[in-house]
């Protein structure tokens, strides 16, 4: 069975201010992805990032990053100087190697204020 | 290109009533994933397609739920005597075949039940 846990339910900074969404995972799956997904007020998810069991190397674009660790089966994303417009739900998800359904985490609401 | 459409955008029905959600995947995309997003039960997968296959109707909440896919393409999702807890966001997302680590996913249908 694939779990995926955010701990943080909501989290409020203040503009310019870095933050980083947690993300742990629980899986039996030795090839298996990651994602990290934003939903902003509209309500569309819009994909930020899939990241493969193989490839550890954190990544960044722009002022996102995300760290990847297999020993703690975590997958964790840091906001850099966040702006008003990076108020969102944040959801990270599994995705197993040979499976087809994406598991989600709870969501992390981020509330970036002026 | 037109990305995934989902109509109604929003439904209001009465508790007992019968719903018909549609979904409009990306041209090209034979497989289809339907989720839902409610207050309790966060993000979570009901079914997908993959081209003429069975269906993997493992996530379907309740037999009140079921899915059909025309012609490969379009989608409807149908749900029976609708309860109060159905009330949440039907999403929506496609692929290409194979590529479940790619799913893009449509605006959403939020569905209310009075």
């Amino acid at each position: 069975a694939q779990k995926v846990t955010q701990a943080q339910t909501e989290i409020s900074v203040v503009e310019k201010e870095d933050v980083t969404l947690d993300c742990v995972y629980e899986t039996r799956d030795t090839t298996y992805y990651l994602f990290w997904y934003k939903q902003p007020p509209s309500g569309e998810l819009v994909f930020l990032i899939r990241r493969n069991s193989f490839d550890e190397q954190n990544e960044i674009s722009g002022r996102y990053s995300w760290n990847f660790q297999k020993s703690t089966s975590s997958f964790n994303f840091t906001i850099t100087a966040s702006q008003v417009v990076d108020s969102a739900v944040y959801f990270c998800a599994l995705l197993p190697g040979a499976g087809n359904m994406l598991t989600f985490g709870g969501g992390t609401r981020l509330m970036v204020k002026p | 290109g037109a990305g995934v459409s989902q109509s109604p955008s929003n439904k209001v029905t009465e508790k007992g009533k019968d719903v018909e959600l549609r979904c409009d995947p990306i041209s090209g995309h034979t497989a289809l994933y339907w989720y839902r997003q409610s207050l309790g039960q966060g993000l979570e997968f009901l079914i997908y397609f993959q081209g003429n296959s069975a269906p993997d109707k493992s996530g379907l909440p309740s037999d009140r739920f079921s899915a059909e896919r025309t012609g490969g393409s379009v989608s409807t999702l149908t749900i029976q005597r609708t309860q109060q807890e159905d009330s949440a966001v039907y999403l929506c997302a496609s692929s290409f075949p194979a590529r479940a680590d790619t799913q893009y996913f449509g605006p959403g249908t939020r569905l209310t039940v009075l």
